[in-house]
């Protein structure tokens, strides 16, 4: 078992609707949860971090957190073109390891 | 604030031959990290400092790559002798403070091609 998985994309939604990326984790004492945003050529950038159970929302974007599940997600509302990118779901282990999973990759179609 | 600086921005080499890379964290951040992104997968940790320690090298190919981080600040990956499969993205990332969260700022990255 991978110890970060993500939804296999790619995913496409189109504009204005709700974008919902999943992750996975093996390691039932990780402490925390990262989203990052990769576009085509560019480095990894940080959207939102999570590390209680339940939501979290900033502007469009909404982490959720269900520890008991070791299941964390993404929501994107009123995607727009601009979203079209490599969401990265990044965890940080018991053992102080941060791990990303392989990503997702969204298509935003106008 | 200035971000994550790396150089160079791109590299192609032969295999066997050497390389190195360089990365300038965000002021003041404590920790960097060197990662290897294959096209289509997500970041690799390769090591991380703690200042100049090391706290994970556990994922590094210790025959072939190096890296060192004087001073606490900047840091250099090294690679030698270069394999076909050594091609990749090389990002370098710094997090302010070794805490819970662990966010991590990622600087444009490094395009390395081996011939």
């Amino acid at each position: 078992q991978k110890e970060v998985e993500q939804n296999s994309g790619p995913l496409s939604v189109p504009e204005g609707a709700i974008a919902s990326l999943n992750c996975t984790y093996s390691d039932r004492g990780s402490q925390s949860f990262f989203w990052y945003r990769q576009y085509s050529g560019k480095s990894p950038e940080l959207i939102m971090f999570i590390y209680s159970n339940g939501d979290k929302e900033d502007g469009r974007f909404t982490a959720q957190l269900n520890k008991a599940s070791q299941y964390v997600s993404l929501l994107i509302r009123d995607s727009q073109p601009s979203d079209s990118a490599t969401y990265l779901c990044a965890v940080k282990t018991s053992y102080d390891k941060v791990i990303f999973g392989p990503g997702t990759s969204l298509s935003v179609i106008p | 604030e200035a971000g994550v600086a790396q150089s160079p921005r791109y590299k192609i080499i032969e295999k066997r031959q050497s390389v190195a890379f360089w990365c300038n964290p965000i002021s003041g951040h404590a920790t960097l990290y060197w990662y290897q992104q294959i096209l289509g997968q997500g970041p690799k940790l390769l090591i991380q400092f703690q200042n100049n320690g090391v706290v994970d090298d556990s994922q590094l190919p210790k025959d072939r790559f190096s890296a060192e981080r004087l001073k606490g600040v900047d840091s250099t990956l090294k690679i030698q002798p270069a394999k076909l499969e050594d091609s990749a993205v090389y990002l370098c990332a710094s997090s302010p403070r070794r805490t819970s969260y662990n966010e991590q700022f990622f600087g444009p990255g490094t395009r390395l091609t081996v011939l």
